[in-house]
């Protein structure tokens, strides 16, 4: 079972509000992710890192920011909530080293589900 | 760029294979994945295989993969209501800095009827 959280699992909060979305791994991965869930299903790879003090974007365009200072933790903020920013966020992480489980395999969080009003 | 495709919706009956299919554009991906995403959760993956194989079995569930088409399909065998979930089909991403990223289909919902 994959050891990765994240907090809060349910957030309702009003617009213009600074939210941060939490995430750790107790399994010592160097790489890590942001996807954004449409209602939809489709997923949006919105923020990576490679590693502490890596922070990269993702394919979709996000006014999100992210930071990497410890291994095991890896926030998203949002500055100024706005209701297009409802929606569902998950984290995952993976190890660099292809001996280690399924190549490239990346495992989940449970997600946070945020709804802006 | 690269792009990964799946019908969006099955629905199947209880005891019947249900078989998902997912097209890729990348020829150069080195592996494939099954991922699973039930209500209220992350993904978890299911299974993969490697692009140099045809067929990967793994109890009730088997992948085929056609590389020439850039096809991939997993047949689940005797499918269950707790099989009811979203699947998603992905790719490694072998460009530039990506490497190692995934690139996930829209996902499909299977629904499992009674």
């Amino acid at each position: 079972e994959a050891d990765i959280y994240q907090t809060p699992r349910y957030l309702v909060i009003g617009t213009g509000k600074k939210i941060t979305l939490e995430c750790s791994q107790t399994m010592g991965h160097d790489k890590m992710y942001w996807y954004q869930q449409d209602p939809g299903m489709e997923l949006h790879l919105i923020h990576y890192s490679y590693g502490v003090n890596s922070t990269e974007k993702g394919d979709l365009s996000s006014e999100s920011t992210v930071s990497r200072i410890r291994t095991e933790h890896f926030p998203l903020t949002l500055e100024s909530a706005r209701p297009s920013h409802t929606s569902q966020y998950l984290c995952a992480s993976s190890a660099t080293s292809l001996l280690a489980g399924a190549p490239y395999e990346q495992y989940f969080g449970p997600g946070t589900r945020l709804t802006v009003t | 760029g690269e792009d990964v495709e799946q019908s969006l919706f099955l629905s199947v009956r209880e005891g019947d294979s249900s078989v998902i299919n997912c097209t890729y554009t990348d020829s150069s991906s080195t592996y494939l994945y099954w991922y699973k995403q039930e209500p209220g959760a992350g993904l978890q993956l299911l299974t993969y295989i490697f692009s140099n194989m045809d067929m990967k079995q793994d109890q009730r569930l088997t992948v085929l993969l056609n590389k020439k088409d850039k096809h991939l399909s997993l047949r689940i065998a005797d499918t269950q209501t707790g099989d009811s979930a979203i699947y998603f089909c992905a790719e490694t991403a072998d460009y530039g800095g990506s490497q190692g990223n995934l690139i996930f289909g829209k996902g499909t919902k299977l629904s499992v009827k009674p």
